[in-house]
């Protein structure tokens, strides 16, 4: 199976901005891996915050927007809150199947 | 509200068995893929399998083909993970979850414990 690789952390100002990639062993993301983003925070299951690539659920703050940036998926957080603080995870489709990323902690401070 | 509730989990000693389920309501379950993901303590999200909404398609992780077995009830909207032969690194909390486009949502997890 395919190894899907994320930053392993990642520090934002608040108020700040920062990019997390999703890169596939197997060669470039495209639109057509379905690229998912979650949030999970300690002790919480994960939440599902970007799915198709860029799509956001009713409950994804407008800060968190998803997209393909030089081969990768990308999931860009805008006006960083404390909130915000959390290990998120890309996911992608491959060969039938899904591939999670190794995750990318963000710690905002 | 969509909601999905994992039970099932347990202590169990390496080789053993184990069968989770997910009860779902909220939402039309029969039309939906399903999945299951665990996540071992210290480590990343893992998918594990998923199934098609009627059952007739299913896929597995590596780790895990051979000894694990997803299945669901559509008149009881409910999901089910099969699983034999379980080992140390099996040891993880099990999220049933759907990736549906319109829902999105996972259950809050069942912990299983692979250990002597």
């Amino acid at each position: 199976q395919a190894v899907v690789t994320q930053e392993p952390s990642l520090t934002v100002s608040p108020g700040g901005t920062v990019t997390l990639t999703c890169g596939s062993s197997t060669g470039a993301v495209t639109s057509g891996h379905y690229p998912y983003w979650f949030q999970q925070k300690p002790g919480q299951a994960p939440r599902t915050l970007i799915y198709d690539t860029s799509n956001r659920h009713s409950w994804t703050p407008a800060r968190f927007s998803g997209s393909l940036l030089g081969g990768k998926a990308a999931l860009t957080l805008s006006g960083a809150q404390p909130e915000d603080e959390a290990e998120y995870y890309c996911l992608i489709t491959h060969s039938g199947a899904y591939v999670f990323g190794t995750g990318t902690k963000v710690t905002v401070l | 509200e969509v909601q999905l509730v994992e039970s099932g989990g347990s202590l169990v000693q390496p080789g053993g068995s184990l069968r989770l389920s997910c009860a779902a309501s909220g939402f039309t379950f029969s039309s939906s893929w399903m999945n299951w993901v665990r996540h071992a303590p210290g480590k990343g999200l893992v998918w594990v399998s998923r199934i098609n909404s009627d059952g007739s398609n299913t896929r597995y992780a590596d780790s895990v083909k051979g000894r694990f077995t997803i299945s669901r009830d559509n008149a009881k909207n409910t999901l089910h993970l099969q699983m034999n032969s379980l080992r140390a690194e099996d040891t993880a909390v099990y999220y049933c979850a759907t990736l549906d486009p319109h829902y999105g949502s996972w259950g809050q997890g069942t912990l299983v414990t692979v250990s002597s």
